[in-house]
């Protein structure tokens, strides 16, 4: 149990278009997603925390007009990218608390998006 | 002082020892952590998570946390290379709700 899974797994998009990457629970429910960023060599860093049916919480720093979240169902949230440019080029990972109380995050296998 | 902090190594162990991996956190109040490995390349995987005092084992590998210190360890007995690997500590800081705050991760490298 506990499997997120991510599409596309890979984009290649021009500067100035939008992206949207989807992240999916595929044998639970999921109330609460997050949304991470990885820059090469670094760190994951927040992005938003994602709920459904309400708006997301976005970490400070974080444009949420440029970064669209939405979370329309119990499996389902999606991040869009609008207006991409060549810094946005990271890797974009999702994650979902498990089933059950526990609090681990279990993560997608990721996004890598490059754009040009 | 960064909130989650890990020694960015490279760590490295030859086959079949012990590895040692150490993460200190800041905030007394943090309840909820965690060791997330990461191939590179791939998202993190969960390996282990532990929420008092004490050892908590799984397999080759054992979490020890100490809240009064401040620091989580994780040992990974009997390394193989495909141990080689980022290894992230996660920590639910007290005040966050559920949110995880990342270390910058050690890079362990087994040798044969």
């Amino acid at each position: 149990g506990a499997v997120v899974s991510q599409h596309p797994s890979w984009v290649i998009c021009k500067s100035g278009t939008s992206v949207k990457i989807e992240c999916r629970s595929l044998d639970f429910q999921a109330t609460t997603m997050f949304w991470y960023r990885q820059f090469p060599k670094q760190s994951l860093m927040l992005m938003a925390t994602s709920n459904e049916g309400s708006k997301a919480t976005y970490e400070q720093g974080v444009e949420k007009d440029k970064f669209l979240i939405n979370h329309a169902s119990l499996t389902l949230s999606t991040l869009t990218v609008t207006s991409a440019h060549p810094e946005d080029s990271s890797f974009y990972i999702c994650s979902a608390f498990g089933p059950g109380l526990s609090n681990e995050q279990f993560f997608g296998p990721g996004t890598r998006l490059t754009v040009l | 002082q960064k909130e989650v902090e890990q020694n960015s190594g490279p760590l490295s162990v030859p086959e079949g020892a012990i590895a040692s991996l150490n993460c200190t956190y800041s905030d007394r109040g943090s309840q909820s952590f965690f060791w997330y490995r990461q191939y590179s390349g791939k998202s993190p995987e969960l390996i282990m998570s532990i929420y008092s005092n004490g050892d908590k084992e799984d397999g080759r590998f054992t979490a020890q946390l100490n809240k009064a210190s401040q620091y989580v360890s994780l040992l990974i007995r009997d390394s193989q290379p495909s141990d080689s690997a980022t290894y992230l500590c996660a920590v639910n800081l007290a005040g966050t709700a559920s949110k995880l705050t990342f270390g910058t991760g050690t890079r362990l490298q087994v040798t044969l």
